[in-house]
């Protein structure tokens, strides 16, 4: 069965400061990979997703995610961290090949930014 | 993401009302799903439609009763809750199914609270 860890519950980092979020999941074969990101009281939004192809992903807001097949990881990263971006993000996994649309997510990682 | 709207935004009710929460998506899609995010755990994903019929239902209790009247629309009815279903119920969208998982569109929840 697939699982997502994400080991950090807390991170602060200044802002202006780069960021890395780290994912690791489980899962027999290659999965689909998601970063999401929820702002207090919102829903989910979609920063970038991994299907096949180029494992460097780009997304919104100046983000991008590496998939790493060896580490069965698939870390967040951003090069300079905004106020704006302090929220909590879920890294999830999906499995190819089902017919069910089940997306596993980790307990997610709340970013907050200093000044 | 205006594309999936959620109504009410915030409910309170006693574990005796009978209440219904509504999903609408304005993104053409096929399938849609509920969610449900409490304190300190993952999502957990509760119901699965594709073409308004039920794919999923991971062992949801029965005081929470959905309905797919078209492939815009998703209800959540609750009746008899208890103080333990008080969350986020989170709605969302995807193209299909194809491949097993489309990529997914949140509304921004409904914030639950039972007395």
């Amino acid at each position: 069965a697939q699982s997502v860890t994400q080991p950090d519950i807390h991170i602060t980092v200044s802002e202006g400061a780069s960021l890395e979020l780290r994912c690791n999941y489980s899962y027999g074969a290659t999965p689909y990979l998601f970063w999401y990101v929820q702002s207090p009281g919102q829903g989910l939004q979609l920063l970038l997703k991994y299907f096949s192809g180029d494992t460097l992903v780009q997304g919104i807001k100046g983000f991008e995610a590496e998939f790493k097949r060896s580490q069965s990881s698939f870390n967040l990263r951003k090069p300079s961290v905004h106020w704006s971006d302090a929220a909590e993000y879920f890294c999830a996994v999906g499995a190819r090949g089902g017919s069910q649309g089940n997306l596993i997510f980790g307990k997610g990682t709340k970013l907050s930014v200093k000044p | 993401e205006t594309g999936v709207t959620q109504t009410p935004r915030h409910l309170v009710m006693g574990m005796t009302n009978k209440k219904s929460l509504k999903c609408e998506q304005h993104l053409g899609h096929n399938a849609m799903y509920w969610y449900k995010q409490s304190a300190k755990k993952p999502l957990e994903l509760m119901f699965v439609y594709s073409l308004e019929e039920r794919v999923e239902n991971n062992s949801v209790p029965s005081r929470f009763s959905p309905e797919c009247p078209n492939s815009s629309h998703l209800f959540l009815h609750l009746h008899t809750l208890q103080p333990e279903d008080s969350a986020l119920y989170l709605c969302a969208s995807s193209q299909d199914l194809t491949g097993g998982v489309g990529t997914q569109y949140f509304g921004p929840g409904t914030r639950l609270l039972v007395l």
